[in-house]
């Protein structure tokens, strides 16, 4: 079955540390998104890439860092620099970001937590 | 800019109809998707609406007032398994790009 896979559901990070999260999709889409979703926030975009080698900042990318070297993998790294990493985080991705009515496929999350 | 408002919650009980609103203001429009999404869970997309008018899929359907910057979902006989969040999204300026709202939560009631 074709899907978004983010691991791992959890992950703790120790002050001053880097943890990097996984997302892999083997839909053939183009277009990937990380998102960070607070309670009460509603989702905020990170990083996005409409292909690879490229990518673009979001609305809060302070802190934050993402490479895309394959079409299937758009890793993040929370960087120590993030001061308030603690949040549910969501990676998505698109078949074509120029087509105004494809829907966003979501994986089922990673929660970040500081220990 | 881009901004999205949405009520914060609803409840309704068991096969009532509800109405979740989302007005937008954005710098371009290139459409508003609704997805829902259950505690711990991922969005899953509801609905597109990219013209003026009203798109029914079995028991959801969605509204569109592009010129009042204006839409809602509308859920028929309501059922537990209704109870989540749902969030309303906008294709803006940047094509490439959604916006999403805070997200309604949609409590339903026996």
């Amino acid at each position: 079955d074709g899907g978004i896979t983010q691991s791992p559901k959890y992950l703790f990070r120790k002050e001053g540390q880097n943890v990097t999260l996984s997302c892999e999709q083997n839909l053939n889409h183009d277009a990937m998104y990380w998102y960070r979703q607070d309670p009460g926030q509603g989702l905020r975009l990170i990083y996005y890439s409409q292909i690879v080698n490229d990518f673009q900042k979001g609305d809060i990318a302070e802190g934050y860092s993402v490479s895309r070297e394959k079409k299937e993998s758009f890793p993040l790294t929370v960087t120590s620099a993030q001061k308030n990493p603690t949040a549910f985080y969501l990676c998505a991705s698109i078949s074509s970001s120029l087509t105004t009515n494809e829907k966003l496929f979501f994986g089922s999350g990673t929660q970040l937590s500081v220990l | 800019g881009q901004s999205l408002e949405q009520p914060s919650e609803v409840t309704a009980v068991e096969g009532a109809i509800v109405q979740i609103n989302c007005t937008y203001q954005t710098s371009g429009f290139y459409g508003l998707s609704w997805y829902q999404q259950h505690d711990g869970g991922a969005p899953t997309f509801l609905s597109y609406n990219g013209l003026d008018g009203l798109e029914e899929k079995g028991r959801f359907s969605s509204f569109l007032s592009r010129s009042k910057g204006y839409s809602y979902l509308l859920l028929k006989e309501l059922q537990m398994k209704d109870s989540a969040s749902y969030l309303c999204a906008v294709r803006g300026s940047t094509l490439g790009r959604l916006y999403f709202g805070r997200g309604t939560q949609l409590t339903v009631w026996p």
